[in-house]
């Protein structure tokens, strides 16, 4: 069964720091590119930010641009997000989402994992 | 960046009744357009890809049209699990994504 499990949420403090982890299995996750997307309570879907699957492109939203990093390791199936000088802003559910192989061009996420929770809060 | 517009923000359907949903991009995104369902405490699940594509074990029921701005996810007989949140997203300027701002359907 294909599958993506996210882990690594939790409630942190503005300014703080967080780390979170996607679990892949089910398939061959070094031939996929991954995402983070990010839903904020009670709103709609924003993307975060994209890996190549060689992590030779990596890509950021504008919102988290120079404050989160993506990150692989395909040795151990796993995608990584470092989230620094975290803000109340950030506070949402963080999903794991493959790019799917299907579509004429990039962009569209296939399989997706359950979700992790960032709370950013003093 | 471009952006994504739903409309009607909820729907009330009835189940086997006929659902539409529209979603207008602020500039042309050719056919290069998804959309996504959403349950509650769910993740996002893929629909269509393409503006028209079903994507692997969705249901006939379900289907996508429309190029340019302009795109339409019909639902064609409302069934019980049906009821969610559907979000459109555009894939042609890419990144970023931009994903609209959902239709709730839901139970009349």
């Amino acid at each position: 069964e294909v599958q993506l499990v996210e882990s690594g949420g939790g409630l942190v403090q503005p300014g703080g720091s967080l780390r979170l982890s996607c679990a892949a299995s089910g398939f061959t996750f070094s031939s996929y590119s991954m995402n983070w997307v990010r839903q904020a309570p009670g709103k709609g879907l924003e993307w975060v930010s994209y890996i190549s699957s060689s992590s030779s492109t990596i890509y950021y939203a504008d919102s988290v641009k120079g404050r989160f990093t993506i990150s692989r390791d395909n040795a151990k199936n796993s995608l990584y997000l470092q989230m620094n000088s975290l803000r109340d802003e950030d506070t949402a559910v963080y999903y794991c989402a493959r790019m799917a192989r299907i579509a004429a061009r990039p962009g569209v996420m296939d399989v997706w994992g359950q979700g992790t929770t960032v709370t950013v809060s003093s | 960046e471009i952006v994504m517009t739903q409309s009607p923000a909820t729907l009330s359907v009835s189940p086997g009744e006929r659902a539409t949903l529209s979603c207008r991009a602020s500039q042309s995104v050719s056919s290069n357009l998804a959309w996504y369902q959403q349950k509650p405490g769910q993740a996002p699940r893929l629909l269509i890809y393409g503006a028209s594509t079903r994507a692997t074990g969705i249901p006939a029921r379900f289907s996508g049209s429309g190029s340019g701005t302009e795109f339409t996810l019909t639902i064609s007989s409302l069934q019980s699990e049906d009821f969610a949140v559907y979000y459109c997203q555009q894939y042609n300027n890419w990144p970023p994504a931009t994903f609209g701002g959902g239709t709730k359907v839901e139970i009349k």
